[in-house]
């Protein structure tokens, strides 16, 4: 079964400043995806940035951008320029193009921006 | 754009009750999926719909729960006799064709149920 790991429960990063939530997953399937989702207060669950696994380019929305490393199976987001917009909770999530295509996701990472 | 709606926004009802959470996926779309995030914790995978029978359910819904789309349109999560830890917000998600086209799943705005 798949798995997927945030270790920093909580990040803080200065406005303007650059920070990078990390995520490992495991999983024996070779073709996958993998996405990085933003949390509000609201509770919403609103897409931040996806990757295909079979992509070797890593992906970039923006501001956004990601790392991700297919043989070590890692896959960091990155927010460069931090706006206090950006305060919320990430959830890294990965989905199977096999089966239910179910989402199997992180505990999240609570991102705090300083003024 | 299209949309998830789900309604209400937020329910409250008393322990043992039936509660109803309402869905209405994307409207070309073909999985649709229930997911539970309890407060503070992580999005959970409840159960998943194609095809107009589930596909696959977690442990976590039990006998007490379960899933209908009644009109081609609404897809519903029921819960029979609600418990204290049913507290939780509720996600509708829904997704298009399976395979290599598919890449990503749309999710609602979510239903925050409280339990009292």
């Amino acid at each position: 079964a798949q798995t997927v790991t945030q270790s920093q429960p909580e990040m803080s990063v200065q406005e303007a400043e650059t920070v990078t939530l990390s995520c490992t997953y495991d999983t024996s399937e070779s073709d996958y995806y993998l996405f990085w989702y933003k949390q509000p207060p609201s509770r919403q669950m609103i897409l931040v940035i996806r990757q295909e696994a079979y992509k070797q380019q890593n992906a970039t929305e923006n501001r956004f951008s990601v790392n991700f490393q297919k043989a070590a199976k890692s896959f960091s987001l990155k927010i460069s320029d931090s706006q206090l917009g950006d305060a919320a909770m990430y959830f890294c999530a990965y989905r199977s193009p096999l089966g239910t295509y179910k989402y199997i996701f992180g505990t999240g990472t609570r991102l705090k921006v300083l003024a | 754009e299209p949309e998830v709606t789900q309604t209400p926004s937020h329910q409250v009802t008393q322990m043992g009750q039936e509660v109803i959470l309402r869905c209405v996926p994307i409207s070309n779309h073909l999985y649709f999926y229930w997911y539970r995030q309890i407060l503070g914790q992580k999005v959970e995978f409840l159960v998943s719909f194609y095809n107009n029978e589930i596909s696959e359910k977690s442990e976590i819904f039990d006998d007490q729960f379960s899933v209908e789309r009644p009109d081609g349109s609404n897809f519903t999560l029921k819960i029979r006799s609600t418990k204290l830890e049913d507290s939780a917000m509720y996600f509708c998600a829904s997704s298009d064709v399976g395979g290599p086209m598919n890449t990503e799943a749309f999710f609602g705005q979510g239903t925050r149920l409280t339990v009292v």
